[in-house]
């Protein structure tokens, strides 16, 4: 089945940096890979995502970039605010109806 | 604004229990599903529905069950809890297909002592 591997784990940035995660997956047929944020005592939200027929989607201060050879995918967040800090989740749809999620990421903006 | 609930926030229940956690969407969403998340591990699918009393398994199905006997509502029953079953339950719904996005409920924090 499908495996995502997210990186860092965690992510210390200044505020007004940019931050950036990344993660692999290990199925080709892989099509859709949205990202999800978790702020604290929520579920996750959905912030963005891409399919592959695109390399790159913008949404503001954020964006997702996709490289189908390479089977890897990253977010960037710009301008990097306090409201920024929570966790990130990649995932990849698995076969069927279903996302196969990393890790997660632990974002902290420092004032 | 869509929504999904979950019966609870937080559960203290103890070992041995058969314990129902119940979830309930009111988007007409034809896909449910619960996950497991726990610290370094992501969101892990335990089951998954696709429709009214169809189910599958995810990749951590042992010690649960499901019941989807109305669209709109979605319940894992861990029929001995057990303490490795201690973790953070969300429940999510889509649209029909696996390229929608999953809207999440809150979470309930299980604890079994």
């Amino acid at each position: 089945g499908e495996n995502v591997e997210q990186h860092p784990s965690t992510l210390s940035v200044q505020e007004g940096d940019s931050a950036v995660i990344k993660c692999t997956y290990s199925d080709s047929a892989s099509n859709y890979f949205p990202w999800y944020k978790q702020e604290l005592g929520k579920g996750p939200q959905l912030i963005i995502d891409i399919r592959s027929n695109v390399g790159e989607k913008k949404d503001q201060r954020i964006a997702v970039t996709l490289n189908k050879t390479a089977k890897h995918f990253s977010l960037h967040i710009t301008e990097t605010q306090p409201e920024d800090s929570a966790v990130y989740f990649c995932a990849a749809n698995a076969a069927g109806n279903k996302l196969t999620f990393g890790g997660g990421t632990r974002v902290l903006v420092k004032p | 604004d869509v929504k999904v609930t979950q019966s609870s926030r937080y559960l203290v229940k103890r070992t041995g229990e058969k314990v129902f956690l119940e979830c309930v969407q009111d988007m007409d969403h034809e896909n449910m599903f619960w996950y497991r998340q726990d610290p370094g591990l992501g969101l892990r699918l335990i089951y998954f529905s696709y429709d009214v009393k169809m189910k599958e398994k995810g990749d951590i199905p042992e010690g649960y069950s499901v019941s989807r006997e109305k669209k709109e509502r979605f319940s894992l029953i861990l029929e001995s809890a057990s303490t490795n079953q201690t973790s953070m339950y969300l429940c999510a719904s889509s649209r029909a297909g696996g390229e929608y996005e999953q809207y999440f409920g809150p979470g309930t924090r299980l604890t079994v002592t």
